[in-house]
C-alpha cells in the first residue's frame, strides 16, 4: 500500500462544476502540499498546509491531521484547471511522499 | 528574482553514457532537492542537499548516481553509465530554510531520454 494514496486517478468535469480530490496518507507528517502539474510538466505549488484549511483564488485545501486525509476542492472549475494534481506529504528529514497524482480534464 | 533553473531541459544519450543535469536553486535558497518522475508513475524523492552537504540521499540509486551541490555553482545530479530505465524527467526544488514548513520551489524539471 502507497504511504499517500490518492483519489480519484482520472477526473473529467464540465466546465463550472464543483471538484473535489482527495489525499490521504499512512505516515506521521509535518506538512502536506497540493501541487499542480501541467501538460507541458511544469510543476506548481499550490498550498502547503498542517492544519485547517487554506484559500487562494477558486482553490480550497483542508486538512484533517486525526483522520489522516486532506482534500483540494475547485470551484467553478474551467477548462485551464486540466491539470495532473499532487498530494505530497512531508516526511521527518523534509523530503516529500508524492501520490501518483489526479488527471483532471475540464471540458468546456 | 529568477525561479529555479535546470538545464538541460531536455537531454539524449545512449546507453553507458554520462548524464549531467543542473539545477540552479532560487536566489538566496540554500537547500535542494532531486525528484524523479518516470513515466506514468508518480514522483520520487532521491536526494536533499545543502551547500556542500548531502543531507538525506535515501532515494537515491546506490550505483551510477551521485549529486552534489558545490559551495559555487548549480547543484549536479549525475548517471553514470546510463540505462534505458534511467529515462525519466528529472525535477528539482530548493527552499530557503530546511523544509520543515518551508514551501519548495520546482524548476521545470529536465527529461532525460537514454537510447
Amino acid at each position: 500500500k502507497n504511504e499517500v494514496e490518492q483519489s480519484p486517478q482520472n477526473l473529467t468535469a464540465q466546465e463550472g462544476e464543483f471538484i473535489t480530490i482527495n489525499c490521504s496518507y499512512s505516515v506521521g507528517i509535518s506538512a502536506l502540499h497540493w501541487l499542480q502539474q501541467h501538460p507541458g510538466g511544469g510543476i506548481v505549488s499550490l498550498f502547503m498546509l498542517s492544519s485547517g484549511k487554506k484559500k487562494h483564488g477558486r482553490l480550497i485545501a483542508t486538512i484533517n491531521i486525526q483522520e489522516k486525509h486532506s482534500s483540494l476542492h475547485i470551484t467553478a472549475s474551467h477548462p485551464r484547471d486540466s491539470a495532473v494534481y499532487i498530494c505530497a506529504v512531508r516526511g521527518s528529514q523534509g523530503n516529500l511522499i508524492f501520490g501518483k497524482g489526479t488527471k483532471l480534464s475540464v471540458k468546456p | 528574482n529568477a525561479g529555479v533553473m535546470q538545464n538541460p531541459r531536455h537531454l539524449v544519450r545512449r546507453r553507458g553514457q554520462e548524464a549531467r543535469l543542473r539545477c540552479s536553486p532560487m536566489k538566496g535558497h540554500s537547500h535542494v532537492y532531486w525528484y524523479r518522475q518516470l513515466p506514468e508513475e508518480g514522483l520520487k524523492f532521491m536526494v536533499y542537499l545543502q551547500k556542500e552537504n548531502i543531507i538525506d540521499e535515501s532515494g537515491m540509486p546506490k550505483e551510477r548516481f551521485s549529486a552534489e551541490f558545490p559551495k559555487e555553482g548549480p547543484s549536479i545530479l549525475r548517471i553514470q553509465q546510463v540505462v534505458r530505465g534511467d529515462s525519466a524527467a528529472y525535477f528539482c526544488a530548493s527552499s530557503l530554510l530546511a523544509a520543515t514548513q518551508e514551501t519548495q520551489y520546482f524548476g521545470p524539471g529536465t527529461r532525460l531520454l537514454v537510447l
